[in-house]
């Protein structure tokens, strides 16, 4: 599976579009971009997920470049709930199922 | 439909004791997979398991520590003779297939003193 790439921290005020970048630049063409997120010591909660079309559903939007090595997580309207470690995960499906954690962004909504 | 469920959610041993951690998967999910997060870590896959078969243990250590899916009931991941360095959390998730999204439960937060 490719690495990924992602800032450590980063601060969004709340009500305001999180934007949350991941370099991925060594991704094959069968290999997916997952998203999860961790709020305080709790489970990974999944996010989203894609290959090369953006996605949206009711949690985030997916941005991937077209060219397919880096992707862009938008929380449209972060609250302070929103607070928590974000990964991003590169992965071919079907080849073994495991998730390979980074160490990912931690996104602090501050009021 | 009730999510993963993992117990206990705390567990204290003593050095040397035995852990048993449980997972129960999401209602129709066959697949099972462990990860361990240590204090002020990532979190790191241990095992991938679906109905009575081991997939991929890639990640489990070589001694001590195994796990089983059996035909009926719960998953288990056993520690024998836990040492302080067991302290960790313990997640497992689960998924339909081995494509797609793994849905996490709780954890149990392993302590040994």
């Amino acid at each position: 599976d490719a690495k990924t790439t992602q800032p450590p921290s980063m601060d969004c005020a709340e009500g305001r579009a999180a934007n949350l970048p991941c370099n991925h630049s060594t991704i094959s063409g069968n290999e997916y971009v997952y998203w999860y997120r961790q709020i305080h010591s709790q489970g990974p909660q999944y996010i989203i997920h894609g290959l090369k079309n953006n996605e949206t559903n009711e949690m985030a939007s997916l941005i991937i470049t077209e060219d397919r090595k880096s992707s862009t997580l938008i929380l449209p309207h972060a609250t302070l709930r929103d607070t928590a470690v974000y990964y991003c995960i590169v992965r071919v499906d079907g080849a073994g199922g495991k998730l390979i954690f980074g160490q990912g962004t931690e996104l602090s909504v501050k009021p | 439909n009730a999510g993963v469920m993992q117990n206990p959610r705390h567990l204290v041993r003593r050095r040397g004791q035995e852990a048993r951690l449980r997972c129960s998967p999401m209602k129709g999910h066959s697949h099972v997979y462990w990860y361990r997060q240590l204090p002020e870590e990532g979190l790191k896959f241990m095992v991938y398991l679906q109905k009575e078969n081991i997939i991929d243990e890639s990640g489990m250590p070589k001694e001590r520590f195994s796990a089983e899916f059996p035909k009926e009931g719960p998953s288990i991941l056993r520690i024998q003779q836990v040492v302080r360095g067991d302290s960790a959390a313990y997640f497992c998730a689960s998924s339909q297939s081995g494509l797609g999204e793994q849905f996490f439960g709780p954890g149990t937060r392993l302590t040994v003193l």
